[in-house]
């Protein structure tokens, strides 16, 4: 069995400063991990994804995250916050067989001036 | 835009109405998925395709119904839905079904049932 959990339903930032979306995992197996962004009326779109390589992985728009087994977390990060970045970010985990993605519940992100 | 195409792309129909969901991708891969997007809710994984072949059916009710004629190709038949079946479903492909492949999605179908 696997499962995301994402704390905090809704964060809010300042532009310019530091991005911090958090994600903790549960798997029977060691999974693959993913991070992907929703905005308004559009589909999912992948950040990044970890697949048991380097765990410090970096993604598109400057977006990060790090696999910490003993944690079990796949934080999202970003150093700065821009206007743009204002979206929905979900977590996901894959693991067992047969691709099937298990999301969060979603983290929207606020960017305020 | 990412290689999978959902229409329409937003969808109201009655309860006692036939309709259909298409999704069609072109970046030659050869595993598909709807999901269900309902407000406050985790994505709901619905149907799995590999190679044309059903491989999830996630307790999916029998008034969603469907079909993957071809690896590109995949489409959700809906007949006498219910009011909580008003979500945005989202079709995603994938090279394969392994589980380290990118799921591409496309932009969804916004449903609503009256």
């Amino acid at each position: 069995a696997q499962s995301v959990t994402q704390l905090g339903s809704h964060v809010s930032v300042s532009e310019g400063a530091l991005v911090l979306l958090r994600c903790n995992y549960s798997s029977s197996v060691p999974p693959y991990l993913f991070w992907y962004v929703q905005y308004p009326n559009q589909g999912l779109q992948l950040l990044l994804k970890y697949t048991s390589a380097a765990t410090l992985v970096k993604g598109i728009n400057g977006f990060e995250a790090e696999f910490k087994k003993s944690e079990t977390s796949f934080h999202l990060t970003k150093p700065s916050a821009h206007m743009s970045d204002a979206a929905e970010y979900f977590c996901a985990v894959s693991a067992g067989g047969g691709n099937k993605l298990t999301f969060g519940t979603g983290t929207q992100l606020k960017v305020e001036l | 835009e990412t290689g999978v195409t959902q229409t329409p792309r937003h969808l109201v129909m009655g309860m006692t109405n036939k309709k259909s969901l298409k999704c069609e991708q072109h970046l030659g891969h050869n595993a598909m998925y709807w999901y269900k997007q309902s407000a406050k809710k985790p994505l709901e994984l619905m149907f799995v395709y590999n190679f044309k072949e059903q491989t999830e059916n996630n307790s999916v009710p029998s008034r969603f119904s469907p079909e993957c004629p071809n690896s590109s190709h995949l489409f959700l038949h809906l007949h006498t839905l219910q009011p909580e079946d008003s979500a945005l479903y989202l079709c995603a492909s994938s090279q394969d079904h392994q589980n380290k492949n990118i799921q591409y999605f496309g932009a969804g179908t916004r449903l609503s049932v009256l």
